[in-house]
């Protein structure tokens, strides 16, 4: 069992619908991560939340729209979504140090998600 | 830029035997961190080892070993006596930092098939 949880596992969803992913991590982790993995490609890199706070956008579109409610959750809003977006969406966690770049992430299971 | 080099997409061995997986890797930093995660089929991404860059020590665990050489910017890993459970994609990683945030530059993965 990993300790970073992602719901749901498997997602699928129309162009127009609106859907919501969600991560929970309980390590005490205070900052967390959304990557985006097509089939037989390394995960790419979409947000990064330092202390509930957006520091890394790596210029997603609008209309994925991430949210850091507290140190614990964090979701990704979905809306109009393309065929091209269907993917493996990953949620990680790691510690933060200042200045350091050596904590692990650690990866929940990842939410299977397909664009009708 | 910072870039991680996998040039072996995908290796098939039979069960018992070893087999190393090479990680080629560019960054200009003086201090750098590079990481290993084996994903298996269920899509999890976990985390095998961290080495950063003035610790040129090889590490051992149990049958998975790691030979770091900063002279060749390689970080390869070695899988001794494999087995069946081994069988994932597994992925080599460098650390970018950016403010108070990092973020992973993943290689392409090797897919690792170990056959009975």
């Amino acid at each position: 069992d990993t300790e970073v949880t992602q719901t749901p596992k498997h997602l699928v969803m129309g162009m127009t619908n609106k859907k919501s992913l969600k991560c929970e991590q309980h390590m005490g982790h205070r900052a967390m991560y959304w990557y985006k993995q097509k089939a037989k490609k390394p995960p790419e890199l979409m947000f990064v939340y330092s202390y509930e706070k957006l520091s890394i956008n790596e210029s997603v579109p609008s209309r994925f729209s991430p949210e850091c409610p507290n140190s614990s959750l964090l979701n990704l809003h979905l809306h109009a979504l393309q065929p091209e977006d269907s993917a493996l969406y990953l949620c990680a966690s790691s510690r933060v140090r200042q200045g350091a770049r050596d904590q692990p992430q650690h990866f929940g299971d990842g939410t299977r998600l397909s664009i009708l | 830029a910072q870039k991680v080099t996998q040039a072996q997409t995908e290796i098939s061995v039979v069960e018992k035997e070893d087999v190393t997986l090479d990680c080629v890797y560019e960054t200009r930093d003086t201090t750098y961190y590079l990481f290993w995660y084996k994903q298996p089929p269920s899509g999890e991404l976990v985390f095998l080892i961290r080495r950063n860059s003035f610790d040129e020590q090889n590490e051992i665990s149990g049958r998975y070993s790691w030979n770091f050489q900063k002279s060749t910017s390689s970080f390869n890993f070695t899988i001794t006596a494999s087995q069946v459970v081994d069988s994932a994609v597994y992925f080599c990683a460098l650390s970018e930092a950016e403010d108070s945030s990092y973020k992973l530059i993943f290689g392409s993965g090797t897919r690792l098939l170990v056959r009975p």
